[in-house]
């Protein structure tokens, strides 16, 4: 399995802000996807991060509100741009091996704007 | 429209007994399965997984069954642990379609 890691592991913003959050894999994957889990929710998958191009975005997110770098096959950042307290939720991101069909998952920015 | 169903938002269990966790989808297209348990502060760990081409996984104490002509799927853990308690997630995909589509979980409580 994948040793993922995220940064921050937890924030507290101001309304209007954005916050920039970083995810580090302890090896080279081609598929790293961004997921939220707001509270009471299910996991929701934010977008699809690709390594030179820009992400895929599920319906119901947009690159303005949640911009997504992926400069190579260990790293990718998602940034909450202009939030809201509608943005609390708990960020992941995971990975999928190329071998494996299962996702690992890092552990998690809980996020909180007030 | 929730595609993939946990419709037990929580489960107490005595330790030594049997833990079961049922999950329901609708998309017919889900050929793969997996469970995720979840402990607070820490990010979804993958549990076990099944293809649509079996009817059951066993791994240790955790087996997954799957009835396709039900679209219902069920977690087994025998014998519960207390170390079990967690939010266990159900999750789909459609191979070659990776985006995994998650139920709302089910918290397990294990009372010692």
């Amino acid at each position: 399995s994948a040793v993922i890691s995220q940064k921050p592991s937890r924030d507290i913003c101001q309304r209007g802000t954005s916050l920039t959050i970083q995810c580090q894999v302890d090896s080279q994957v081609t598929m790293m996807f961004w997921y939220r889990q707001q509270p009471g929710q299910s996991l929701t998958l934010i977008a699809t991060a690709n390594q030179g191009s820009e992400a895929t975005y599920e319906s119901g997110f947009v690159i303005d509100k949640f911009p997504i770098s992926r400069p190579n096959l260990t790293f990718s950042t998602l940034t909450v741009s202009n939030m809201s307290p509608e943005d609390s939720s708990i960020y992941l991101c995971s990975v999928e091996p190329v071998v494996r069909n299962e996702q690992f998952f890092g552990p998690g920015t809980r996020l909180t704007v007030l | 429209d929730q595609q993939v169903k946990q419709n037990s938002p929580s489960l107490s269990v005595q330790e030594g007994r049997i833990s079961i966790l049922n999950c329901d989808y609708t998309n017919s297209m889900f050929d793969y399965f997996l469970w995720y348990k979840k402990y607070p502060a820490e990010g979804p760990t993958f549990l076990i997984s099944i293809s649509s081409i079996k009817d059951k996984n066993e791994d240790g104490r955790f087996t997954v069954f799957l009835n396709k002509s039900a679209k219902h799927l069920s977690l087994h853990i025998v014998p519960s642990q207390p170390g079990d308690s967690a939010v266990y997630f159900c999750a789909a995909s459609v191979t070659g379609n990776t985006p995994l589509v998650f139920g709302k979980g089910t918290r397990l409580s294990v009372i010692a």
